[in-house]
């Protein structure tokens, strides 16, 4: 069975600048999250989504962040303009329905570095 | 809102010994989840065990178990048989009982494993 693949596995820019991540969940996974790492600090929520729609984005930061996750299978994230501490590992991860018991799933990251 | 607290950034063990890592929680809620994630150096999130928080019973996988204190909010993790695969970051982890949980983390212990 295929993981979660996530892309580009690395990325610089420079501040001001616009990027996007990409994300493809196990297949049939109904839910999909999108986490932030950054350096020395554990992964944070930015927004969960229950098939297509948006369930918690409460900490997802919408001046500049935007997510979404058309027909329900593949999501991408953006980020525009980027600030200096967006830098960060970004994770994405699903689970078959969202249930804190269900594992959830988590894809290698994108490291974004923001110069 | 819920907090997740591990107080040892690093801790080191011989191969074949065995190791405790420490976790506390902050949680008004009485049906929950809590989890420990490995992160190795690949950057993806590996779900080591899961305790459910009405199961009085500790959970146990392998050379892994915990030792769960609702009362006092504790909940640790000991590697028994340390190998060196056991290297990496650990996540203590946060979710409530639902489907629309997302998992509140903790700062991580960076465990080394020495010959």
């Amino acid at each position: 069975e295929a993981g979660v693949a996530q892309s580009p596995r690395y990325k610089i820019i420079e501040k001001r600048q616009s990027v996007a991540f990409w994300c493809n969940p196990i297949s049939g996974h109904a839910t999909l999250y999108w986490y932030q790492q950054i350096l020395g600090q554990g992964p944070k929520l930015l927004i969960q989504f229950q098939n297509n729609g948006v369930v918690d984005d409460s900490q997802l930061p919408k001046d500049r962040f935007s997510a979404e996750r058309l027909k329900g299978v593949d999501s991408t994230l953006k980020i525009q303009p980027a600030k200096l501490e967006d830098s960060a590992v970004y994770l994405c991860a699903s689970s078959p329905n969202g249930d804190a018991g269900t594992e959830a799933f988590f894809g290698q990251g994108t490291r974004l570095t923001v110069v | 809102a819920q907090t997740v607290t591990q107080s040892q950034p690093e801790m080191s063990v011989q191969e074949a010994e065995t190791v405790t890592l420490s976790c506390t929680y902050d949680t008004s809620e009485s049906d929950y989840y809590l989890f420990w994630y490995k992160q190795p150096p690949s950057r993806q999130m590996i779900l080591v065990i899961r305790q459910e928080a009405y199961k009085q019973q500790n959970a146990t996988e392998n050379r892994f178990s915990v030792n769960f204190q609702k009362a006092a909010k504790s909940f640790s993790l000991k590697i028994s048989d340390s190998q060196l695969g056991d290297a990496a970051m650990y996540f203590c982890a946060w979710g409530m009982t639902g489907t629309a949980s997302k998992l509140t983390f903790g700062t991580g212990t960076r465990l080394q494993v020495t010959l």
